[in-house]
């Protein structure tokens, strides 16, 4: 069964500073990862996805994540935060095969960008 | 591309009662999903539908919940019976097959 774990429920960063969000997945099958935006009172905004091919995938908003098989990982990243990438981010996994029908989500982690 | 639409935006209930709500998906997706979120939580899948048939439905959802795409483009979801342990956003979401979920602005259920 298809799992993922984000490490932080909170995670802080100054104007400028590199943004790094943190994501475990466990899956039987090649899995199909996702990151999302959530802004208050909003719904979900896909940041970017990865299906197979390229490992590092770049998204919206400058964000990229690389996916790494042997560490299970699946890490956002932003070279330079803005004031405007305060929000919620959700890591996801497809469950089954390229099965985008269901979503397995970890629990989130708030980022806040101090001025 | 006008996007997934939810209506209302917010509703309030008294335990007891029954609510629906609405979604209307972007209009060429052929699939539709009901999420549940919680405060600080991530999204809890509920069911979903491809056209009109509703293809799977959670454990989570009680007898209490019902779902119908009658048309194979709007959806409702109607919770009969609304208790305290409802009040959560319920998210909307569409997709073509193989496409990642566009997700609608969601409904936030506040049951009194």
């Amino acid at each position: 069964a298809q799992s993922v774990t984000q490490l932080g429920s909170h995670v802080s960063v100054s104007e400028g500073a590199l943004v790094l969000l943190r994501c475990n997945y466990s899956s039987s099958v090649p899995p199909y990862l996702f990151w999302y935006v959530q802004y208050p009172n909003q719904g979900l905004q896909l940041l970017l996805k990865y299906t197979t091919g390229a490992t590092l995938v770049k998204g919206i908003n400058g964000f990229e994540a690389e996916f790494k098989k042997s560490e299970t990982s699946f890490h956002l990243t932003k070279p330079s935060a803005h004031m405007s990438d305060a929000a919620e981010y959700f890591c996801a996994v497809s469950e089954g095969a390229g099965n985008n029908r269901k979503l397995i989500w970890g629990l989130g982690t708030s980022l806040a960008v101090n001025p | 591309d006008t996007g997934v639409s939810q209506n209302p935006r917010h509703k309030i209930t008294k335990r007891g009662q029954n609510v629906t709500f609405r979604c209307d998906p972007i209009s060429e997706h052929n699939r539709l999903y009901w999420y549940r979120q919680t405060l600080g939580q991530g999204p809890e899948f509920l069911t979903y539908f491809q056209n009109e048939a509703q293809l799977e439905k959670s454990r989570l959802l009680s007898d209490r919940f019902s779902a119908e795409r009658p048309k194979g483009s709007f959806s409702t979801l109607e919770i009969q019976r609304t208790e305290q342990g409802d009040s959560a956003m319920y998210l909307c979401a569409s997709s073509l097959e193989g496409s990642p979920l566009h997700f609608g602005n969601g409904t936030r259920l506040t049951v009194t």
